[in-house]
């Protein structure tokens, strides 16, 4: 029982490199979300998608793109990473009124 | 747009003692989910309590239990008998029941750590 997957669990980038964090889930769940965290701020939403063939922008989406593959997948891309985006990155699922199903998050570090 | 303001950076405890951690949010919807979340030092985020607006009975879970305050917009966490296994940075989080597609608002995070 996997839950929410993401690959990788840590990242080193040089700035101006891109990658894609991957986030599956398991848990048939329609939304999904991709969050980040920082010291003193809390986990703030990047983007977000309401179901399969729909995306959201969240409250800090420059500099991120998302592809909702499939239902179970929804992936972030980094285009040209900078060292602003050096941060811990969750995906989350959730139906319903439940509560939210956290992967265990990617830390990228970009230099 | 709602906020979510946790005021203590960090809260230190001995084990067998009683925390108290406090949140408060601003919000002008009258149906909406409060969460508190902790995140140990293995980074996964863990659901530790729930509380729907409209239930005036405060949420409880074991040792970990609520202070519901409507009017205040107030939502503390009290964690009872404390134990090692407690230390971690625990979050406050909201979300509104007319938003369907379930995006969180979280608090910056109360670090807490316990003691022997």
């Amino acid at each position: 029982n996997a839950g929410v997957t993401q690959t990788p669990k840590f990242q080193v980038l040089k700035t101006g490199q891109s990658m894609t964090l991957q986030c599956a889930q398991d848990m048939n769940h329609n939304s999904m979300y991709w969050y980040r965290q920082d010291p003193g701020m809390g986990l703030r939403l990047i983007y977000y998608s309401a179901s399969e063939g729909t995306t959201d922008k969240g409250e800090v989406p420059n500099g991120y793109n998302v592809s909702r593959l499939n239902k179970r997948e929804f992936s972030l891309r980094l285009e040209s990473a900078a060292p602003s985006q050096t941060s811990v990155y969750f995906c989350a699922t959730q139906t319903g009124g439940t509560e939210a199903f956290f992967g265990q998050g990617t830390r990228l570090t970009v230099v | 747009a709602q906020t979510v303001t946790q005021s203590q950076p960090e809260m230190s405890v001995q084990e067998a003692e009683t925390v108290t951690l406090s949140c408060t949010y601003d919000t002008s919807e009258n149906n909406y989910y409060l969460f508190w979340y902790k995140q140990p030092p293995s980074r996964q985020m863990i659901l530790v309590i729930r509380q729907e607006a409209y239930k005036q009975q405060n949420a409880t879970e074991n040792r970990f239990s609520v202070n519901f305050q409507k009017a205040a917009k107030s939502f503390s966490l009290k964690i009872s008998d404390s134990q090692l296994g407690d230390t971690a940075m625990y979050f406050c989080a909201f979300r509104r029941t007319t938003d369907s597609w379930g995006k969180l608002q979280f608090g910056a995070g109360t670090q807490v750590v316990v003691t022997p």
